[in-house]
């Protein structure tokens, strides 16, 4: 039993398509994160939601909690994209974070 | 800006031989975690930390033993490898419990 599940676990793409990411779980939050690691293994942090939408340049993140959805959106997607994204959530209750398998990205030039 | 930075990058160890990864950060946060991150699932937390001189368990602790004894740094230990723990290691710190923010860039650990 995974609480948080991605889709899709692979996904490839001309340069320049916009791109979706989604995320969904199954346990009540207080927020929820999105992580970019490379392909030389370095995880960063991207944003951290609890509610409605944050943008940061090409990325775009949006959350619905009533649905325990969030998907991350790329514009403009360019080879430099490539990298696994990665969604997180803090439980609202008890001490738990949970990530999911992360979604592996390749932007074909 | 050094963030969080781990030693070693890499290392090969044989089944039952001992060692320690060091976590350093410089941007004076409270909570530390060291993380195991394996094919096909999520990474999942080993121990934590939420301030000098405390540790605690985490989702996966068996086999690992930490300390803190510097603010700054967080040493994750095996005492006795085994090919199970055979994983990438990532450790992490943050302004919050239980939400990492910064993340090293990895210890890529095989045991023979």
């Amino acid at each position: 039993k995974n609480e948080v599940e991605q889709s899709p676990q692979n996904l490839t793409a001309q340069e320049g398509e916009f791109i979706t990411i989604n995320c969904s779980y199954s346990v009540g939050i207080s927020a929820l994160h999105w992580l970019q690691q490379h392909p030389g293994g370095g995880i960063v942090s991207l944003f951290m939601l609890s509610s409605g939408k944050k943008k940061h340049g090409r990325l775009i993140a949006t959350i619905n909690i009533q649905e325990k959805h969030s998907s991350l959106h790329i514009t403009a997607s360019h080879p430099r994209d490539s990298a696994v994204y990665i969604c997180a959530v803090r439980r609202n209750t008890g001490n738990q974070f949970y990530f999911g398998t992360g979604t592996s990205l390749t932007v074909i030039p | 800006n050094a963030g969080v930075t781990q030693t070693p990058k890499f290392r090969v160890l044989k089944t039952g031989q001992s060692m320690t990864l060091l976590c350093a950060q410089d941007m004076n946060h409270e909570y530390m975690y060291w993380y195991r991150q394996d094919p096909g699932m999520g990474l999942r937390l080993i121990h934590y930390s939420v301030g000098e001189g405390t540790t605690a368990k985490g989702e996966v602790p068996d086999g690992y033993n930490v300390s803190r004894l510097k603010k700054q740094n967080f040493l994750l230990g095996l005492e006795s490898a085994a090919p199970s723990q055979t994983s990438v290691y990532f450790c992490a710190s943050g302004t919050r419990e239980y939400q990492p923010q910064h993340f090293g860039d990895g210890t890529r650990l095989s045991i023979l």
